[in-house]
């Protein structure tokens, strides 16, 4: 597609149960990243995928946080046993693999509440 | 601890006026400066940016100025026009990585 795709838009969880977030990026980007925003902060980084390496896990919050991305293409960001403090809006990115100062395209987010 | 800091959370402006979003940052091994905008219920959207090397950017109205010995930049919008409204980021990273860290934002409303 012509831009990064995010599914769903919105979701409402129950706490203690699980979701997965998932993510298509720009074909052809190699960089992928997820952020997330909580309500009244900036973006907080979470994780990055570059290719075949292995991701850079360190902005996950918890083991409760995992994500995958399948063939270097869609990622799939997974939180288990939601609680309250995880509604935020979740946003994915991609990217050539450049420098930062190229800037990266980002997602419309999925916004998650838990309830 | 925030190392990207928005200190105005708003600023309102008329139309055809400057609009001047600041941003300060704490960490000095930032070497690259970035602005998104972002409109309700979408992602945000790559503005401008500008490397520690530079101490202005332009590309069209808006223009990006770094202070590195004050560690504080701003964007500049000129003229600002009602379609600017939107919430303005702030971000840096240091040269190699492809880590953004983020201000809060800045909502900039223009006024018809």
């Amino acid at each position: 597609g012509a831009g990064v795709s995010q599914s769903p838009s919105n979701k409402v969880t129950e706490k203690g149960k699980d979701v997965e977030l998932r993510c298509d990026p720009i074909s052809g980007h190699t960089a992928l990243y997820w952020y997330r925003q909580s309500l009244g902060q900036g973006l907080e980084f979470l994780i990055y995928f570059q290719g075949n390496s292995a991701p850079d896990k360190s902005g996950l919050p918890s083991d409760r946080f995992s994500a995958e991305r399948t063939g270097g293409s869609v990622s799939t960001l997974t939180i288990q046993r939601t609680q309250q403090e995880d509604s935020a809006v979740y946003l994915c990115a991609s990217s050539l693999g450049l420098e930062t100062l190229y800037g990266y395209t980002f997602g419309s987010g999925t916004r998650l509440t838990v309830v | 601890d925030q190392q990207v800091k928005q200190n105005s959370p708003s600023l309102s402006v008329q139309e055809g006026r400057i609009s001047i979003l600041n941003c300060d940052y704490t960490n000095s091994m930032f070497d690259y400066f970035l602005w998104y905008k972002k409109y309700p219920a979408e992602g945000p959207t790559f503005l401008i940016s500008i490397s520690s090397i530079k101490d202005k950017n332009e590309d069209g109205r808006f223009t990006v100025f770094l202070n590195k010995s004050a560690k504080h930049l701003s964007l500049h919008i000129v003229p600002s026009q009602p379609g600017d409204s939107a919430v303005y980021f702030c971000a840096a990273s240091g040269a190699g990585s492809y880590q953004l860290t983020f201000g809060k934002g800045t909502k900039l409303s223009v006024i018809p």
